[in-house]
């Protein structure tokens, strides 16, 4: 089992929905990702926070909007999303150093209708 | 910017065959290397890393990587598969001082009983 935890699992929502997916950690964790993974394809950074701070963001629309309320969850608030934004969404945590691995959440699949 | 290059898609072996996948990256400075594996349905789970030192490093399941830095990769390796090897494999890389991971796109390997 993953010690990050993604709920839910699974999403359906309309292109005018407005839902969140959540992520939680207890490592101690103080560096927090999100990844966007389409199938066959690798995992590709969305945004990365250090410190409850945003410190990457690579180019994301504004239909995908991150929180980090505490050091142990990330959220990323979904709305007025596209077809193409249908993919496996992965959470991902770190201790806050460069050369430590990241430990990633079952992910959230999400569908858009 | 780092790219990761994994030129085996998709490998098909019999159990008890000897493996290697080939991963090689784009960067000149310091870097961090990872392979991660997904078996079908669950999270990346790290295999091994590298950071510095012995440039031969073994990870869980009897998993072992080289790093070759004159040669910019970071190759893969199992003396003998087992059918529970079947995954998907990718390589990744941190660089820079950027804490954020980047993969190669992966490679399917398939182990026949």
């Amino acid at each position: 089992d993953t010690e990050v935890t993604q709920t839910p699992k699974h999403l359906v929502m309309g292109m005018t929905n407005k839902k969140s997916l959540k992520c939680e950690q207890h490592m101690g964790h103080r560096a927090m990702y999100w990844y966007k993974q389409k199938a066959k394809k690798p995992p590709e950074l969305m945004f990365v926070y250090s410190y409850e701070k945003l410190s990457i963001n690579e180019s994301v629309p504004s239909r995908f909007s991150p929180e980090c309320p505490n050091s142990s969850l990330l959220n990323l608030h979904l709305h007025a999303l596209q077809p193409e934004d249908s993919a496996l969404y992965l959470c991902a945590s770190s201790q806050d150093s460069f050369n430590q691995p990241q430990h990633f959440g079952d992910g959230t699949r999400l569908s858009i209708l | 910017a780092q790219s990761v290059s994994q030129h085996n898609h998709h490998v098909i072996l019999s159990e008890a065959a000897s493996l290697e996948l080939g991963c090689n990256y784009s960067y000149g400075g310091t870097v961090n290397l990872f392979w991660y594996v997904q078996y079908p349905g669950q999270h990346l789970q790290l295999l091994l890393k590298y950071f510095s030192g012995d440039p031969l490093v073994k990870g869980i399941k009897g998993f072992e990587a080289e790093f070759i830095k004159s040669k910019f990769s970071f190759n893969l390796r199992k003396p003998s598969v087992q059918w529970s090897d079947t995954a998907e494999y990718f390589c990744a890389v941190n660089a820079g001082g950027r804490r954020a991971l980047t993969f190669g796109s992966g490679t399917r390997l398939q182990v026949q009983p």
